[in-house]
């Protein structure tokens, strides 16, 4: 059975940096894209980027290019969404998803929740 | 960049009752439309993919249409396990795909 696993809910304060994980299950890790979903509070589903754990080869929306670092560890079937210097607006849920081999998404991780508080 | 427009924002539906969603692309996504339903406190589903191929599981009363720019999802007669909420979602242009902002189907 497929599953990605995400890391639990995490509360931060602005200027602190994180580090959230997502780890696939039941599959070739490597064989497959790993996509972020940022959803804010009340609001909709945003592209973040994707990365393809294989060769670490990594996109990014416009939108979140240099705001946010998105990697892979295939020794442990890990992939990561990191910040370096949070601020309140990165408060969301954030979801990892699987790019499918023939949909765009097959399989979505549970979430996980980012609250950046002073 | 590619924007997705969905429409309308809100859908009051009766059970029972057909709702129709639609979704526009800013310039041509060919057939690389997904559709996914959101519940609350829940992870997005696939339902539709290709603009109309129904994911594995997924209900023959959930419908999609259309190429190009213009995209419809057509839930046939509601069930009260579909209120909730549905995006679009256009994955033509790689890797920057793209979401609608999203449908809320409520109960009328």
């Amino acid at each position: 059975e497929v599953q990605l696993v995400q890391s639990g809910a995490e509360v931060k304060k602005p200027g602190e940096s994180l580090k959230i994980s997502c780890k696939g299950s039941g599959y070739s890790f490597t064989s497959y894209w790993i996509g972020w979903v940022r959803q804010m509070p009340g609001k909709g589903l945003e592209w973040m980027g994707i990365i393809y754990p294989g060769d670490s080869d990594t996109r990014y929306s416009p939108s979140f290019q240099g705001q946010v670092t998105i990697s892979a560890d295939k020794s442990i079937s890990t992939a990561y969404l990191q910040w370096s210097s949070l601020k309140a607006s990165d408060t969301a849920m954030y979801y990892c998803a699987r790019r499918g081999p023939v949909t765009p998404i097959d399989y979505w991780g549970q979430g996980t929740l980012v609250t950046v508080s002073s | 960049e590619i924007v997705m427009t969905q429409s309308p924002a809100t859908l009051s539906v009766s059970p029972g009752e057909r709702a129709t969603l639609s979704c526009r692309a800013s310039q041509s996504v060919s057939s690389n439309l997904a559709w996914y339903q959101q519940k609350p406190g829940q992870a997005p589903r696939l339902l539709i993919y290709g603009a109309s191929t129904r994911a594995t599981g997924i209900p023959a009363r959930f419908s999609g249409s259309g190429s190009g720019t213009e995209f419809t999802l057509t839930i046939s007669s509601l069930q009260s396990e579909d209120f909730a909420v549905y995006y679009c979602q256009q994955y033509n242009n790689w890797p920057l795909w793209t979401f609608g902002q999203g449908t809320k189907v409520e109960i009328k």
